[in-house]
């Protein structure tokens, strides 16, 4: 089995303040990690993913992700937030092999404060 | 515009008066699921389709029921809707459900059961 952990319900940021959303996960497994952003009264949205190769991946929004197998952390990192960045965003994991049996973090409610 | 539509977007109902939330995407994508999205839980999945006439449970199917007729169509069924299922509910779709997928998801329903 497969889990995620998000610790931080929600995190407050001025803007142009850098920002790590936190994400743990457990499998025993290889895994592919995703992280998703769900703005106010929308659907969630791909906003990068993991699936081999460099660790480091990015967003055309300025978000970056590392992978960490030795920690199992995917921690989602942006140098200056703005306030289009407020949204909800959740961490999600899939094992390889198989179907798409995706695990999802409970979210982190990021608020950028003007 | 490729999309996955949801309806209705919003929906209050009494307890044990059936209802239908139907959900069509226009990827031609293999793969549909279900989700309810509950405060502090994050998302849960309901069902899964990983094709036409092909439908599995998730982690939280009690209460529901779903069918695959069309490869478009995955509409949700509630027979008999009780309070504690009130939630937001998401459809989702991918191309073939293969854990490296990206879910692409409908704006949501947000059911109130009274």
């Amino acid at each position: 089995a497969q889990s995620v952990t998000q610790l931080d319900s929600q995190v407050p940021v001025f803007e142009e303040a850098p920002v790590e959303l936190r994400c743990n996960y457990s499998s025993s497994v290889s895994v592919y990690l995703f992280w998703y952003v769900q703005y106010p009264n929308q659907g969630l949205q791909l906003l990068l993913k993991y699936l081999s190769g460099s660790t480091l991946v990015e967003s055309i929004n300025g978000f970056e992700a590392e992978f960490n197998k030795s920690q199992t952390s995917f921690h989602l990192r942006k140098p200056s937030v703005h306030i289009s960045d407020t949204a909800e965003y959740f961490c999600a994991v899939t094992q390889a092999g198989g179907y798409q049996k995706v695990t999802f973090g409970t979210g982190t409610k990021l608020q950028v404060i003007p | 515009e490729a999309q996955v539509t949801q309806n209705p977007r919003y929906l209050i109902t009494v307890t044990g008066k059936k209802l239908t939330v139907t959900c069509s995407q226009n990827m031609n994508h293999e793969y549909m699921s279900w989700y309810r999205q509950d405060p502090g839980l994050g998302l849960r999945q309901i069902y899964y389709s990983m094709n036409v006439e092909v439908t599995d449970k998730g982690d939280v199917p009690e209460g529901y029921k779903v069918s695959r007729k069309e490869k478009r169509n995955f509409p949700l069924i509630l027979e008999s809707p009780s309070p504690n299922q009130t939630s937001l509910y998401f459809c989702a779709s991918s191309l073939q459900g293969a854990p490296t997928d990206t879910q692409y998801f409908g704006p949501g329903t947000r059911l109130t059961v009274l």
